[in-house]
């Protein structure tokens, strides 16, 4: 079946850099994506990273794809106590129609210590 | 924000009754999807709809029914509420108006305490 796995927890001084990290189990998901929860509120879609890439870049964020070890991870340059939130890895494997039947993984706690 | 509403946003109901949770979007997107949120489980999928009265079933149907009868409104009923049905449950849509079916939005959450 399919499964997505990060690790639970994360905490990192403001300032420094945090990278959260995600494996995936189906090599053939088109898309990969990070969405942050922030307490009491839904997701908010972060990036996504098409799977014929290797790394995208989006201000502070960038999300390295590495398809060969089904590994993602996420690089939140600066870390704002702002940034103190779960973040979750998706993917989206094919469907067979145009719908996109996200597979998340069970969140990593990102906490930001002044 | 990609105007999605749900409704009820908590509601604390008992063993056995029935429950109907309202996902609303004002954006006239095709692809709307119900999903259940848990400790340790991350998000799970319900249902999802591709069109008016056109859904399928996702990783965690049982126990769950849905209706699209208008592109705006797309309808989860818990026939009978049990207490594993618990949960947090998220409406989503997948933006279409670029494209871009792949990006997908969520409502604010509707918080569900069965006793």
């Amino acid at each position: 079946g399919e499964d997505v796995e990060q690790s639970l927890f994360l905490s990192v001084r403001e300032g420094d850099s945090s990278v959260i990290n995600c494996t995936y189990t189906d090599s053939s998901s088109t898309y990969l994506y990070w969405y942050k929860q922030e307490p009491g509120a839904g997701l908010q879609l972060l990036t996504y990273i098409f799977s014929n890439m290797d790394m995208k870049q989006d201000q502070r964020l960038t999300v390295l794809l590495n398809k060969k070890d089904k590994h993602l991870s996420l690089r939140i340059a600066d870390t704002q106590t702002g940034d103190s939130a779960i973040y979750f890895c998706a993917e989206s494997p094919p469907t067979g129609d145009s719908s996109y039947k996200l597979i998340f993984g069970s969140g990593t706690r990102l906490l930001v210590r002044p | 924000d990609a105007g999605i509403t749900q409704s009820p946003r908590h509601k604390v109901t008992e063993t056995g009754t029935p429950v109907t949770l309202r996902c609303h979007q004002t954006e006239n997107h095709r692809y709307m999807y119900w999903y259940r949120q848990d400790p340790g489980h991350g998000l799970r999928l319900i249902h999802y709809s591709y069109g008016v009265k056109d859904t399928d079933k996702g990783e965690v149907s049982d126990g769950y029914s849905v209706s699209r009868s208008k592109t705006e409104d797309f309808l989860l009923t818990l026939e009978s509420a049990t207490s594993s049905q618990t949960s947090v449950y998220f409406c989503a849509i997948s933006e279409e108006t670029s494209g871009n079916t792949y990006e997908q939005y969520f409502g604010p959450g509707t918080r569900l305490t069965v006793t």
